[in-house]
């Protein structure tokens, strides 16, 4: 069964050392894998797509197929990261499969 | 800007009440999603729409139903409300010419809680 396990429930770094949050996947077709972040009373919105291949506010992203891996990176973290971030799978081109979501904490 | 609108942020119901939920969309999306977002177990899709009058169950879909009679607007029904049932619902839609593997445009969220 398709799947997304995000292993960390909380994440808590100080600001400026690395972040990496753990997007793991089972899929047996191409996946196309996504970040989603909610920030403290907004909507939840997407970060980055592994198909753009793309740096967004310092994050990025790359799928490792072997691993089945889709990680969440940034080398400095900042407070304003502070967030519910979100690993989703696409199956088919019309739904997405979110994981169980990490709280990044980026204390000062 | 694609905006999805729910039409409640809180609501609280008694155990056994009918309870709408009601998502609006102003971008002429084709697909539309029912999400409930539960702290430890992530999004769960709850049902989905490609178009009018059209639906198909998700993961979770038992204790719900949805009316699609109009393109815009996507309702989520609580037949008779459970106290299982109090979570985070959100609304999402997207549009065929831009799959939904490339953005999903989500609503506020109405937080439900059921007595």
């Amino acid at each position: 069964a398709q799947r997304v396990t995000q292993p960390e429930k909380l994440l808590s770094v100080f600001k400026g050392a690395p972040v990496e949050l753990k997007c793991n996947y089972s899929y047996s077709g191409s996946p196309e894998l996504f970040w989603y972040v909610q920030y403290s009373r907004q909507r939840l919105q997407l970060l980055l797509r592994h198909i753009s291949r793309e740096s967004i506010k310092g994050f990025t992203a790359d799928l490792n197929k072997g691993e089945t891996s889709f990680h969440l990176k940034k080398p400095f973290a900042q407070e304003e990261d502070s967030a519910m971030y979100y690993c989703a799978l696409s199956i088919y081109t019309d739904k997405l499969i979110f994981g169980t979501g990490t709280r990044l904490q980026v204390f000062p | 800007d694609v905006k999805v609108t729910q039409s409640s942020r809180y609501l609280v119901k008694r155990t056994g009440e009918k309870v709408f939920l009601e998502c609006v969309q102003d971008m002429d999306h084709e697909n539309m999603f029912w999400y409930r977002q539960d702290p430890g177990l992530g999004l769960r899709l709850i049902y989905f729409s490609y178009d009018v009058k059209m639906k198909e169950k998700g993961d979770i879909p038992e204790g719900y139903s949805v009316s699609r009679e109009k393109k815009e607007r996507f309702s989520l029904i609580l037949e008779s409300a459970s106290t299982n049932q109090t979570s985070m619902y959100l609304c999402a839609s997207s549009s065929r010419n831009r799959p939904t593997n490339e953005k999903l445009f989500f609503g506020s969220g109405t937080q439900l809680s059921v007595l």
